[in-house]
Formats: structure tokens, C-alpha cells, sequence
């Protein structure tokens, strides 16, 4: 089976803009989470999405959204980018629980300047 | 909510040794405690997980224990190589399978050859 993909893998935004990223689940799979990862912080939650229903959500503010299409495909936006949004954002699925195994994407790297 | 606290941040082995890596969590709930391992540059992977069933789980060279009553897990490594330099994080769930998990912040482990 081919792995999670996430598009693009770079981007370079300024601040006040929007962005969206893709990712692409293991064929099957139904549940995608989304985290954002930056240096000393690990791997913070953002949101989980199954069956096109956002199951879970992070602490994060509104700029962060998310929504999963009937393919199980997913796409998450951030609106009015901050320069403290620069992380590598990563997006893993699963077949439909939380607690099997997550198999993670290569990340989207987005730089804010 | 669940708290996840990782210890050391970083970790520096001779070949050969074993290197042990601790977590705690805060919420008595949790039940399933996986590891992911992220090489430089690539994306997370599972590693080993464990369930609250269970107080130990062994695969090789690999051995995760868990202590309930402390709400602490730990990942062992032994007989370290080269290759097994990366960054670690644990995580913690609880639940009916379906909550997110909570990531530790990653210990960074440098194997010496």
C-alpha cells in the first residue's frame, strides 16, 4: 500500500496570509490527525477527523481548521499566518481508532515570514 | 487534560550500552502508551506500544515497561548501535480508543560509535 502523502512539502508564506495543506491517508484508512511539530515543543495536537466528522481538537485558536473529504482525504487551513505558526506540520492515519498504530506523512515544512 | 513529561531531552551512549528513556502522565486513565522514533529529516514511526494490561513488552533489542500506580512508562534500548540515533517520544491516551494521543517532547538519543 503506498504511504500518507502531504502536499506540498514546502511553503513559504508572510504573515497575514492563509494556507492550506494535504494529506492523502493509507488506502482504507478513516481516521487523520493532524499535528504541528517545532523544534522543543514535540508533537502538539491539532485536530483528528474520521468518517468526515472532526472527532477531536487541539488547543489551538480558530486560524486552525481542518475537514476531511468522503475519499478520507484531508485538508487543514490556517488563516492570518503568524510567524509563530513556521513549524513542520504532520498528518497521520489510521484505520479507525486513535489507539492503532498512526502512520505518519513526510509533513508539510511552512516558513512565515 | 493529559500531561506527558519526558526525560532526558537529550541522551548521549556509548556503542553497545542501553539507554533508557522515562515518561510520566497525569491522568490515571490512560491506557494505551505508544513510543514513536523520528530519524533525522523523516517521519515518525512506531516503535513499540504498550497497554495497561500489560507491565513489560519486549521486541529484540527493545523493551517498554509500564508502572500504573506511579503513571510512569519507560523505553529501554540495549546493546545501542549507530542507527539507533534519533529522537524518541513517547505518548499517552486513554479511553474507549478514540482520544488523542499526547506526545512527551522527544529525547534526542545519540549512539557513539
Amino acid at each position: 500500500k503506498a504511504g500518507v502523502t502531504q502536499t506540498p512539502r514546502y511553503l513559504i508564506k508572510t504573515r497575514g496570509q492563509q494556507v492550506t495543506l494535504s494529506c492523502s491517508p493509507i488506502s482504507g484508512h478513516r481516521s487523520v490527525s493532524w499535528y504541528q511539530q517545532t523544534p522543543g515543543q514535540g508533537l502538539q495536537f491539532l485536530f483528528e477527523y474520521f468518517s468526515e466528522t472532526q472527532r477531536n481538537k487541539g488547543n489551538f485558536p480558530g486560524r486552525f481548521s481542518g475537514r476531511q473529504f468522503s475519499n478520507s482525504r484531508s485538508e487543514m487551513n490556517v488563516s492570518t499566518l503568524e510567524l509563530g505558526d513556521s513549524a513542520l506540520y504532520l498528518c497521520a492515519s489510521s484505520s479507525r481508532a486513535v489507539q492503532e498504530t498512526q502512520y505518519f506523512g513526510p509533513g508539510t515544512r511552512l516558513l512565515v515570514l | 487534560g493529559e500531561n506527558v513529561e519526558q526525560h532526558p531531552s537529550t541522551l548521549s551512549v556509548q556503542e553497545g550500552d542501553s539507554a533508557v528513556i522515562k515518561c510520566t502522565y497525569s491522568d490515571s486513565a490512560s491506557n494505551y502508551f505508544p513510543w514513536y522514533k523520528q530519524e533525522l529529516g523523516k517521519r515518525p514511526q512506531l516503535i513499540i506500544d504498550i497497554r495497561s494490561n500489560v507491565g513489560e513488552k519486549k521486541d529484540q533489542r527493545i523493551a517498554v515497561t509500564l508502572n500504573k500506580t506511579a503513571k510512569h512508562f519507560s523505553l529501554h534500548i540495549t546493546e545501542t548501535q549507530p542507527e539507533d540515533s534519533a529522537v524518541y517520544f513517547c505518548a499517552a491516551s486513554y479511553n474507549s480508543g478514540n482520544t488523542p494521543l499526547v506526545f512527551g517532547k522527544g529525547t534526542r538519543l545519540s549512539v557513539i560509535a
